[in-house]
C-alpha cells in the first residue's frame, strides 16, 4: 500500500548539475515537506508546502527551491548541486493537523552524493 | 529559536530491559509531539502528543507529555533485539504547514 514515494533510492551527481528530487502521495494530504537528514543532525526541514503553488521556506533552504503545481507532487531542486549537499532526503507529507485521525508519512529517502 | 533535545545520545541495554528515551524542547506555539523509530529507512511514526499528563500505548511502547516542564518520554518494556533503532522526536509548532523540529535522536541498541 504505496503512500508517498520519491523518484530515485541512490542519485550521484556532479557538483554543478541541476538536480530535481520527486515526492509523491496518494493520500489527498495538503501538507507536504522535504527534509535533509544528516548523522548527528536528525531531520533538518528546508521547505514545505501547504497547498497547491504555495510554498515556505523551512530551516535551511539556501540552495534549495521547490515545486507544487499538483497537491499530489511535491518537488525540491537543487540549482547547482554542491558537496555539502550529499545527504539523504526525506520527504513527507501530512493529514490536516489537530484531527484525531491524524496521520504522517515519509518516503523511502533519496540518498544523493554530489561528486 | 525552536529547539528538541534528545538524551541519551545512545543506550546499549539486553533484550527484557525496560527503557526510558527523553526528549526535552522549546518552541513557539506548540501543537503536538511527535515520536518515531527510525530503523534503515525512513521514520515510522510512533505517537502524537497533544496532552499533558494522558499516557498513549501501544504494546510494549508508551509516552507521556508534560507540557509544563515541556518534555516527553517514551518507554519501552521487555526490550526485543527488534527494537534497536534510532528514535525521533519532534515538535510541532502551530503555524501554517505546521513546522517540524527535530531533535538529534537517540540510537538504542538491545544485544540478546
Amino acid at each position: 500500500d504505496v503512500k508517498v514515494t520519491q523518484s530515485s533510492r541512490y542519485l550521484v551527481k556532479r557538483t554543478g548539475e541541476k538536480v530535481f528530487l520527486e515526492c509523491v502521495q496518494d493520500m489527498d494530504h495538503e501538507n507536504m515537506f522535504w527534509y535533509r537528514q544528516d548523522p548527528g543532525l536528525g531531520l533538518r526541514l528546508i521547505y514545505f508546502s501547504y497547498d497547491v503553488k504555495m510554498k515556505e521556506k523551512g530551516d535551511i533552504p539556501e540552495g534549495y527551491s521547490v515545486s507544487r503545481e499538483k497537491k499530489e507532487r511535491f518537488s525540491l531542486i537543487l540549482e547547482s548541486a554542491s558537496t555539502n549537499q550529499t545527504s539523504m532526503y526525506l520527504c513527507a507529507s501530512t493529514s490536516p493537523p489537530g484531527q484525531s485521525d491524524y496521520e504522517q508519512y515519509f518516503g523511502p529517502g533519496t540518498r544523493l552524493t554530489v561528486t | 529559536e525552536d529547539k528538541v533535545v534528545q538524551s541519551p545520545l545512545s543506550l546499549v541495554v539486553h533484550e527484557g530491559d525496560t527503557v526510558t528515551l527523553n526528549c526535552s524542547y522549546e518552541v513557539t506555539n506548540f501543537r503536538s509531539l511527535l515520536w518515531y523509530k527510525q530503523e534503515k529507512k525512513a521514520p515510522t511514526f510512533l505517537f502524537m502528543l497533544t496532552s499533558s499528563g494522558i499516557e498513549k500505548k501501544s504494546g510494549r511502547l508508551s509516552s507521556i507529555l508534560d507540557k509544563k516542564e515541556l518534555f516527553s518520554i517514551l518507554n519501552i518494556t521487555a526490550t526485543q533485539t527488534g527494537d534497536s533503532a534510532i528514535y525521533l522526536c519532534a515538535v510541532e509548532a502551530n503555524n501554517a504547514g505546521n513546522m517540524l523540529t527535530f531533535g538529534g535522536g537517540t540510537r538504542l541498541m538491545v544485544k540478546p
